[in-house]
């Protein structure tokens, strides 16, 4: 069964404190992405994997890390959290990058900074 | 850089009437369009694409016919249900980045 899956689903985190989202497929998928969703914005991207230890910013890569150690796990990280990174992160994963490929999405996480 | 536009922020309408949302798009690339649905508490999953010009693809009641030389993807549907109540994002596919999302159309479908 294809799938995707993240963890945890929901998080309350301080400011200041560091945050650990994590992601994982079971397509052997060489590509996966990390996005954020707020209300009015759809969904942005913040970066993309190719594969192991290759990944690229998207268009709000400020205020992330990502880590890319087995091409089935992909995980992001913010270093002391901030109150407008309050949002749900959505890890989604695809065979290859680009052209027709289909992008398979998690549950999404639901993070909140207080 | 590449664009998608959505016009409709949020589109009301009675159940069994008919529903239209639109989608227009910038690339230099040839295009790949997608339709999205997203579900109250629910991940995006996949509804339709494309990348034919003028060749209707359909799945699940939607229909949708890219026409390059207006660069739109729109998403229609006869009769919606309220099943159909969600979240419908446009995107663009393009060489490096993936999907390029619209901000999404708010579909909500009365009795």
């Amino acid at each position: 069964d294809m799938k995707v899956t993240q963890m945890p689903r929901y998080l309350i985190k301080r400011m200041g404190e560091n945050v650990l989202l994590e992601c994982g497929q079971d397509m052997s998928h060489e590509t996966m992405y990390w996005y954020r969703q707020d209300p009015g914005l759809g969904l942005q991207l913040i970066y993309i994997s190719y594969d192991v230890d290759s990944n690229s910013e998207g268009d709000i890569p400020k205020g992330y890390r990502v880590s890319r150690k087995k091409r089935e796990h992909f995980s992001l990280i913010l270093d002391s959290a901030k109150t407008n990174q309050t949002s749900v992160y959505f890890c989604a994963s695809s065979s290859r990058t680009g052209g027709y490929a289909e992008q398979f999405f998690g549950p999404g996480t639901r993070l909140t900074v207080l | 850089g590449d664009s998608v536009t959505q016009t409709e922020g949020l589109v009301t309408l009675t159940k069994g009437l008919p529903v239209m949302l639109n989608c227009t798009y910038q690339t230099t690339y040839s295009p790949f369009l997608f339709w999205y649905v997203q579900h109250l508490n629910e991940a995006p999953k996949l509804l339709l694409k494309s990348s034919t010009d003028n060749k209707r693809t359909e799945h699940q009641g939607f229909y949708a016919t890219l026409h390059k030389s207006s660069s739109s993807f729109h998403l229609q549907k006869s009769s919606v249900q309220l099943s159909d109540s969600a979240l419908y994002f446009c995107a663009l596919s393009d060489y490096a980045q993936g999907l390029t999302f619209g901000l999404g159309t708010r579909v909500s479908v009365f009795p």
